[in-house]
């Protein structure tokens, strides 16, 4: 059984396009994560819900928006694509925060 | 800014040698201290937690914390190749982990 889960694991599309990537987990976990890993690899958090409530927002812009509609999902949406937006896009989970985080197997973004 | 270093690597050692890999963190207050392992193309998974001072062992990987150090330390024994993959380093800080760069380990057959 897939602890965390992630769709799609590909997403290849257009600059200015949005696009959603989603997230679920099924270990009962109360906090859920974003992070993005960019080409160097640099693995950095981007949102945190714990409960269906927004706890950390990492200097993101606004052209992206998590939504968390039950503990067990937390879905990413992102409008107007660019080119720096390409990446790896990784959701975790976790029991609490501070806890041991539980990673999905990742999508990868490639605008172009 | 509250960060964690890591030497970025790659660190090579021959099989069934001890890889060393070391981490620094720059926030006092952090109280959770993690090793992750990330091979190409996957997600990062857990290795070792580690929440006080000391040693923690579980099998050939030993995790080692000095808080006032403010240091944290993997070593992983009879080193494998398929240990070649590399390391991240994290510490929780105000409700999130903030991660290293990571340690790139080549284990040579």
């Amino acid at each position: 059984d897939t602890a965390v889960s992630q769709t799609p694991k590909y997403l290849v599309t257009q600059m200015g396009n949005d696009k959603s990537i989603k997230c679920e987990q099924n270990l009962g976990h109360d906090t859920m994560y974003w992070y993005k890993q960019d080409s160097k690899k640099f693995l950095k958090i981007m949102f945190s819900y714990n409960n269906k409530e927004l706890i950390i927002n990492e200097t993101v812009p606004n052209r992206f928006s998590p939504k968390s509609p039950d503990k067990a999902h937390l879905n990413l949406h992102i409008n107007s694509l660019e080119l720096g937006d390409s990446a790896v896009y990784f959701c975790a989970s976790s029991l609490d925060a501070d806890d041991t985080q539980y990673f999905g197997p990742g999508t990868r973004l490639t605008v172009l | 800014q509250k960060e964690v270093e890591q030497n970025s690597g790659p660190l090579s050692v021959p099989e069934g040698a001890i890889a060393s890999l070391n981490c620094t963190y720059s926030d006092r207050g952090s109280q959770s201290f993690f090793w992750y392992r990330q091979y190409s193309g996957k997600s990062p998974e857990l290795i070792m937690s580690i929440y006080s001072n000391g040693d923690k062992e579980d099998g050939r990987f030993t995790a080692q914390l000095n808080k006032a150090s403010q240091y944290v330390s993997l070593l992983i024994r009879d080193s494998q190749p398929s240990d070649s993959a590399t390391y991240l380093c994290a510490v929780s800080s105000s409700y999130k982990l903030i991660f290293g760069s990571g340690t790139r380990l080549l284990v040579r057959p």
